[in-house]
């Protein structure tokens, strides 16, 4: 059983339309990253939230953590095909960084 | 360009072999980390050193050694290969704070097998 769950697991969209990846736990953390993965390389950091409640914007994408800091969701506005990837949550857990399973998105032209 | 390198990219090994993975940085990071990614199941770490002379074990340590071999370096070495050790190998450092800058990650050595 893992730590951090998200959902869903795998999507497929056209482009244009909007989308919303969960990021869920029981378990409460100092701070949670959001990573993109394309194939072939390593995860690059997205964005950091570390305050619950709070609400960050990259672009089109809107980042929010959970009051109770154990949740978080990244919802993309009218997505593109360069979207396309893989998103990991990761929770930060003292000095070591848990993932999520990841979403792996596809935006079809 | 600054970053996380690691070698090789490919391997392919028999079961009981043994190999180690590299892993350098030049971003004078104090904090490595090793983690495998498998299909659906994220990245899990393996191993990680917090300081140069210091090594600790993640969720999967089984079956794995690492060495922290200067502030640069951490490889990981495989003594005796299994086919369940059959995934891509992701090196990460980091400097905090972690909020700010996350980790950053090699671009992964792809280890099959047979």
């Amino acid at each position: 059983t893992q730590l951090l769950e998200q959902s869903p697991q795998f999507l497929s969209i056209q482009e244009g339309e909007n989308l919303t990846v969960y990021c869920n736990s029981s378990s409460v953390f100092s701070s949670l990253q959001w990573y993109r993965q394309e194939p072939g390389e390593g995860p690059v950091l997205l964005v950091t939230v570390v305050t619950g409640g709070e609400v960050k914007k990259l672009k089109r994408l809107t980042f929010q953590f959970g009051d109770a800091r154990k949740d978080s969701s990244l919802h993309i506005t009218a997505a593109q095909t360069g979207d396309t990837g893989l998103y990991l949550c990761a929770g930060s857990l003292g000095r070591m960084l848990t993932f999520g399973g990841g979403t792996r998105l596809m935006v079809k032209p | 360009n600054a970053g996380v390198t690691q070698t090789p990219k490919f391997q392919v090994l028999k079961t009981g072999q043994s190999m180690t993975l590299q892993c350098a940085q030049d971003m004078n990071h104090n904090s490595m980390y090793w983690y495998r990614q498998d299909p659906g199941m994220g990245l899990r770490l393996i191993y990680y050193s917090a300081s140069e002379g210091t090594t600790d074990k993640g969720e999967v340590p089984n079956g794995y050694n690492v060495s922290r071999l200067n502030k640069r370096e951490f490889s990981l070495r495989l003594e005796s290969a299994a086919p369940s050790q059959t995934s891509v190998y992701f090196c990460a450092s980091r400097s905090p704070p972690v909020e700010v800058r996350g980790y950053t990650f090699g671009s992964g050595t792809r280890l099959t097998v047979v």
